[in-house]
């Protein structure tokens, strides 16, 4: 079965720090996707990125930047230079596909990030 | 770019009561996906449909159904609601050929009094 661990339940930065947001994944699969969601305060889940599982090279998207490690089974989450606007529940999932080929995204516990002005 | 749409986007019921959520998928997009996210939680998978046929099922109560009409879009029907349903109902779909791109829709935030 597919579990995606987010060990870090709440983290406080101060405003500019740079901050990364754990995670830790488990299949039995060869190919699987790895995603981050952003869930601010309003609700809503906004997708960050996708990666699968063939491609390990590491993204940078301004702010943003994304570590996937297959040896670890972990695909860490950078904001560098954080700002206010960041504050929000971070999700980490993990789609496999099951007997049918048929996709459901399994969720970590998500990681609430406050940063403090 | 057009979206997922979800409709209502909030829903206050009394125990016992039933509720009918919607789920309008982004176009050319055959496959959806219903998700609950109690508070505080992750969103948990409930249930998804392709072309119309239940794909997988996930930890969905018995009192919940859902179906997938000829135009894609998707009802979620919760009958004998609990207060422990209240939550956060995510739809997502995903595209012609490419069921690991999910866009989520917007969530109807359900509360049961």
């Amino acid at each position: 079965a597919q579990k995606v661990t987010q060990a870090q339940t709440e983290i406080s930065v101060v405003e500019k720090e740079d901050v990364t947001l754990d995670c830790v994944y488990e299949t039995r699969d060869t190919t699987y996707y790895l995603f981050w969601y952003k869930q601010p305060p309003s609700g809503e889940l906004v997708f960050l990125i996708r990666r699968n599982s063939f491609d390990e090279q590491n993204e940078i998207s301004g702010r943003y930047s994304w570590n996937f490690q297959k040896s670890t089974s972990s695909f860490n989450f950078t904001i560098t230079a954080s700002q206010v606007v960041d504050s929000a529940v971070y999700f980490c999932a993990l789609s496999e596909p099951n007997s049918g080929g048929y996709q459901k995204v399994t969720f970590g516990t998500g990681t609430k990030l406050q940063v403090i002005p | 770019a057009a979206g997922v749409i979800q409709s209502p986007r909030h829903l206050i019921k009394e125990k016992r009561e039933t509720a009918t959520l919607k789920c309008y998928p982004i176009p050319r997009h055959d496959t959806v996906y219903w998700y609950q996210q109690g508070p505080g939680q992750d969103p948990q998978f409930l249930i998804s449909f392709y072309e119309k046929m239940q794909s997988d099922k996930g930890s969905i109560p018995d009192r919940f159904s859902a179906q997938q009409f000829s135009d894609y879009h998707s009802e979620l029907n919760m009958s004998s609601l609990e207060l422990g349903d209240s939550a956060l109902y995510f739809c997502a779909s995903s595209p012609v050929g490419d069921v690991n791109e999910q866009f989520f829709g917007p969530g109807t935030r359900l509360t049961v009094l």
